[in-house]
Formats: structure tokens, C-alpha cells, sequence
């Protein structure tokens, strides 16, 4: 099993710019969680999935981010258009249903 | 809202010394809670959970302490060794709604 794997590892882009994150779960895992990590607030829970319905988007900051999870075993998390403050490490995380997360390496964003 | 806190953003201690994390909550509803190790470059890992019907729970060098009253909770490590230099972060869910909301993270760093 290659864990929760996440792409791209480091994205840098312009202001603007539409940014797309990848999330491939751990196979048999139904639940997906995308978080934000920031200096000055750690981890923060964006949005999470259960059996690919989104349960909670109350932390998706604005309207420019949005998630999707168009199959059991892939989400992605867009931001359009990016802005500098967006900048941090993105992390997804599965589960099964009621268990331990598994995270993946996480995205570098910046935003220049 | 910060549903979870870890009020201290570093510590430092000497190698084979106690090193004492701590965590507080306020959402008297949590009722299973973890700690969570990161390296950099690296997405979070579990290191140790705590169920809130006990008050500690044991894994080698690795303590957990949970007083519910005070809405607390702290990580113990016992000898600290320069290998558990890293972040770590306090999570608490309600289990059965399988949420996890993290604090903001401490930096450990263990002197030889």
C-alpha cells in the first residue's frame, strides 16, 4: 500500500493563476480530509468527505477554493484565483470510518 | 475557532530529560484524542491516542494524561531522545463523527 499520496510536491505560481491539488486515498479508506498548515495557525480543516459527500466545507476559507471528489479514490482541491496568502502546505488525509488518518507528504504552495 | 490549543510553540530539553507537551480543548464533546508526530517534509504521523473513559495510556517512552475536568491533556516522553525532534500535534474528534480538529503544533527539540 503507497499510502495517501499527494501531487504535485511543490507548486509555485503567479498570482491569479488557477492552482489544482491531488489526493489518491489509501484503498478502502471512505473518508477524505483536506487541511491547511500555517505557521500561525497549524492545521487547519478545510473540508472533508465521507463516502465521497462532503460533510463539512465550513473551514474552505472563500468562494476561490472549492473540493471535489469525483471517485472513491481521488479528490482535488482547486483554488482559482490563487493569492499570495494562500501560501502554506496542503495536507489530505484518509480514514477508514472511524479510525486513524493517514496523511500524505502534503503540497508546498506559493503564491508569488 | 480553535477548538483545540497548544498554547506553547516550542520546547527544549536536554537529551534524556522529561519532555512534558501539553494540550487544551473546549469542546466538552471530544471524546477520543491523539497526538501526532511530523517531521519536515513529511505529513503528520500517529504517535499515540487516548480514549476519554481512561485518564492515561501508555506506549513505550510515550505517555498520554487526559483530565477531562480541566479540559486537558498532555504528552509525556521519558527518556527524550535528539530522534524525537519534530512537531507535534494534539488532535481531539468526536468519534463517531470521525472529525478531527487539530491544535496549532509545538516544535520539540531534544539537545544531545
Amino acid at each position: 500500500d503507497a499510502g495517501v499520496i499527494q501531487s504535485p510536491r511543490h507548486e509555485v505560481t503567479e498570482m491569479g493563476q488557477e492552482v489544482t491539488l491531488r489526493c489518491k486515498l489509501i484503498s478502502g479508506h471512505n473518508s477524505l480530509f483536506w487541511y491547511r498548515q500555517t505557521m500561525m495557525r497549524g492545521l487547519e480543516l478545510l473540508i472533508y468527505f465521507n463516502n465521497n459527500v462532503p460533510i463539512d466545507d465550513s473551514g474552505m476559507p472563500e468562494d476561490r477554493f472549492s473540493a471535489k471528489m469525483p471517485n472513491a479514490s481521488f479528490s482535488t482541491l482547486k483554488i482559482q484565483p490563487s493569492e499570495p496568502r494562500d501560501s502554506a502546505v496542503y495536507f489530505c488525509a484518509s480514514s477508514p470510518s472511524l479510525g486513524g488518518y493517514t496523511f500524505g507528504s502534503g503540497t508546498r504552495l506559493t503564491v508569488v | 475557532d480553535q477548538q483545540v490549543k497548544q498554547n506553547s510553540p516550542s520546547l527544549s530539553v536536554q537529551e534524556g530529560r522529561i519532555s512534558i507537551l501539553n494540550c487544551d480543548y473546549t469542546n466538552s464533546m471530544f471524546d477520543y484524542f491523539l497526538w501526532y508526530k511530523k517531521y519536515p517534509a513529511e505529513g503528520p504521523t500517529f504517535l499515540i491516542s487516548i480514549s476519554s473513559i481512561k485518564d492515561k495510556n501508555e506506549d513505550g517512552r510515550f505517555t498520554v494524561f487526559l483530565n477531562k475536568s480541566a479540559k486537558h491533556l498532555s504528552l509525556h516522553i521519558v527518556p527524550s531522545q535528539p530522534g524525537d525532534s519534530a512537531v507535534y500535534f494534539c488532535a481531539a474528534l468526536i468519534y463517531n463523527n470521525n472529525d478531527m480538529r487539530f491544535g496549532a503544533g509545538t516544535r520539540l527539540t531534544v539537545k544531545p
